[in-house]
């Protein structure tokens, strides 16, 4: 079974520019969630979406938005990359209903604003 | 306030020598937690679901145990590939489904 998808892997930016990130999750799965984690820092989480509605969100900026579609897969948006928004961006499904749900990640997309 | 702490930050054992991480919750009521392995720059793996105080679950060297207040993931005779950040997160029952985080352990084993 094929895991969670996130392209691109990596990503050069610039300042002010905007950029935007994908994620496929494991096919079944309904809840995407995105992640940002810097050099020795622990998750900070993002957003989740749940059958393409926003269920929860953590506290980021507006510049941080996202999407889901019908088919689960999601996209989150940066605008006006910032320097500090350079990170391992992270994105994790699950089921996300009925009991505990694991969360699965993907391998992350790697992004450098200069 | 739901919340999960992990000690120690950091943990440098010897290859062999056995040792337990701490993962302390509060949450108003559990509906899971979760144990994970991270490898520098990549993403985090799963490991273990734990339901309910005095679950155990275990896989290789690893095994995870529950109470009430706390999860230790206990390593027994460790080897160098087991180093890596360990991460532990809760569920509660009235979080919409949000995982909340612990920081970490960095286990660095030494061969």
């Amino acid at each position: 079974k094929a895991g969670v998808t996130q392209t691109p892997r990596y990503l050069i930016k610039t300042r002010g520019q905007q950029v935007t990130l994908s994620c496929s999750p494991i096919s079944g799965h309904r809840s995407v969630s995105w992640y940002q984690q810097t050099p020795g820092q622990g998750l900070q989480f993002l957003f989740e979406y749940f059958s393409e509605t926003q269920r929860n969100k953590g506290n980021f900026p507006g510049r941080f938005s996202g999407r889901q579609f019908s088919n689960s897969r999601s996209e989150m948006n940066v605008s006006t990359l910032e320097l500090g928004d350079s990170a391992l961006y992270l994105c994790a499904s699950s089921w996300g209903a009925g009991g505990p749900t694991e969360a699965f990640f993907g391998q992350g997309t790697r992004l450098t604003v200069v | 306030e739901d919340q999960v702490t992990q000690s120690p930050e950091a943990l440098r054992l010897q290859e062999g020598e056995s040792s337990s991480l701490n993962c302390s919750y509060t949450v108003s009521g559990l509906r899971g937690l979760f144990w994970y392995r991270q490898d520098p720059g990549k993403g985090p793996e799963f490991l273990f679901t734990l339901y309910s105080a005095g679950e155990e679950k275990e896989k290789e060297r690893l095994k995870a145990t529950l109470t009430k207040k706390e999860s230790f993931l206990h390593i027994t005779a460790p080897k160098p590939e087991d180093s890596a950040t360990y991460l532990c997160a809760v569920q509660a029952m009235d979080s919409n489904y949000q995982l909340i985080w612990g920081a970490g352990t960095k286990l660095i084993i030494k061969p």
